[in-house]
């Protein structure tokens, strides 16, 4: 597997609360990637990063921010948690050049 | 935006017998195919990929082919074994660099292989 991690693994969380979830790669791949994965949806993006400060919307914005201020560290923020965001989380990284994209283990947050 | 269709959302095979899965997609401009496989609880492991200058491309047990003209690719899986059991996934991406680099991915399907 390539040197992604998240944390955390597992989180639960109530309604209304921010909760903030990391991607940390050692490949220095340009691009990053937060997907969201719910049952009969598939994979879903939420927002991707083309390099330190550039970000940009994917097709499930709504209610996350990211933030990147280093090529390693990719942050997704749920401003305020609501139930409809319990899911899993993936974080996938891609190279300059590359189609390819290699996925971390994953996020299970639950919001009650 | 792009859209990937993939049929059929599950697929029951014997073991040894061969499984096809299907995606068609929009977007005539998408020029890479990628295949995942998903263990439960697991991430999605980047399995095969094509991209739109070829028409097939094989790796061992598993294929992938690819029509530009109907807008549709298939991962075919020969000689199946229990362990070839998963959730496997499609997705199609444009171009190179900054936003083309994006996946839209199929809805997934599930493949169980019986003994």
């Amino acid at each position: 597997d390539a040197g992604i991690t998240q944390s955390p693994r597992h989180k639960v969380t109530e309604t209304g609360t921010p909760v903030t979830l990391r991607c940390h790669q050692t490949e220095n791949h340009r691009y990053m990637y937060w997907y969201r994965q719910d049952p009969g949806h598939g994979l879903r993006l939420i927002h991707y990063s083309y390099g330190v400060k550039d970000t940009d919307k994917g097709e499930v914005s709504d209610g996350y921010s990211v933030s990147r201020s280093k090529t390693e560290d990719f942050l997704l923020t749920l401003e305020s948690a609501t139930s409809s965001q319990t899911s899993v989380y993936f974080c996938a990284i891609s190279d300059m050049g590359h189609h390819e994209q290699y996925f971390g283990p994953g996020t299970r947050l639950t919001v009650t | 935006g792009e859209n990937v269709e993939q049929h059929p959302s599950t697929l029951s095979v014997q073991e040894g017998d061969s499984a096809v899965i299907k995606c068609t997609y929009s977007d005539s401009a998408s020029n890479y195919f990628p295949w995942y496989k998903q263990e439960l609880g697991k991430r999605p492991q980047l399995i095969i990929d094509i991209r739109s200058n070829v028409g097939e491309k094989k790796d061992q047990r598993i294929a992938v082919t690819l029509n530009k003209t109907a807008k549709h690719f298939s991962l075919h899986i020969t000689e199946t074994q229990p362990e070839d059991s998963a959730v496997y996934f499609c997705a199609a991406s444009k171009g190179s660099g900054g936003s083309n680099y994006k996946l839209t991915f199929g809805k997934g399907t599930l493949l169980t292989v019986n003994p």
